[in-house]
């Protein structure tokens, strides 16, 4: 079945250690993003890609890093340098259709809980 | 800035009744607008959208109206039922603007009483 994979569901990071999260999709979709939510915040953009090799910051990337090595993959590494990492982070694909279509949702994965212990 | 606003953080509805769930926008470059309900620790799921050239898109139990004159959406359910309970979520997109990035609400969420 097509979908995106998110892993690991949680994750534990110790203060001043990075960690990558994982994030594949196998719907052939070019587009991909990484949210973040907060209670009370909805879900806030990191970062997005929308073709291989090249990728976007969107409204919160500092402390953030991605990479698009391969149209299904687009990992996210939260640095130490972020400052409040603990959050529920999801990933999400798109394809965007000719614009006259304009019927294109994103798709999300199941999400990762990352806390920092 | 807050592009997208949801102003009511939760909702309870009897079982059965109307749930209608809002949603405010600033930016009138949006052309296309979405809704989805996500459970805790689950990734949202996508509901219903609606296109800026229509004013109304129905999809069974759920149905979405907007009003591009007061930049206002709102999410009809009915009948709300216990299954409905969630944090329903507004989003938004300018696909003039070279992507297909969505800009989401804070979330909504409602509690249907059994």
């Amino acid at each position: 079945d097509g979908g995106i994979t998110q892993s690991p569901k949680y994750l534990f990071r110790k203060e001043g250690q990075n960690v990558t999260l994982s994030c594949e999709q196998n719907l052939n979709h070019d587009a991909m993003y990484w949210y973040r939510q907060d209670p009370g915040q909805g879900l806030r953009l990191i970062y997005y890609s929308q073709i291989v090799n090249d990728f976007q910051k969107g409204d919160i990337a500092e402390g953030y890093s991605v990479s698009r090595e391969k149209k299904e993959s687009f990992p996210l590494t939260v640095t130490s340098a972020q400052k409040n990492p603990t959050a529920f982070y999801l990933c999400a694909s798109s394809s965007p259709d000719l614009p006259i279509l304009m019927n294109t949702e994103a798709f999300f994965g199941q999400g990762t809980r990352l806390t920092v212990v | 800035d807050q592009q997208v606003k949801q102003n009511s953080p939760s909702l309870s509805v009897q079982e059965g009744r109307i749930s209608i769930l809002n949603c405010d926008y600033t930016n009138s470059m949006f052309d296309y607008f979405l809704w989805y309900k996500k459970y805790p620790a689950e990734g949202p799921t996508f509901l219903i959208s609606i296109s800026s050239i229509k004013d109304k898109n129905e999809d069974g139990r759920f149905t979405v109206f907007l009003n591009k004159s007061a930049k206002h959406l709102s999410l009809h359910i009915v009948p709300s039922q216990p299954g409905d309970s969630a944090v329903y979520f507004c989003a938004a997109r300018d696909s003039g603007a070279g992507s297909y990035q969505l800009t989401f609400g804070k979330g909504t969420k409602l509690s249907v009483i059994p």
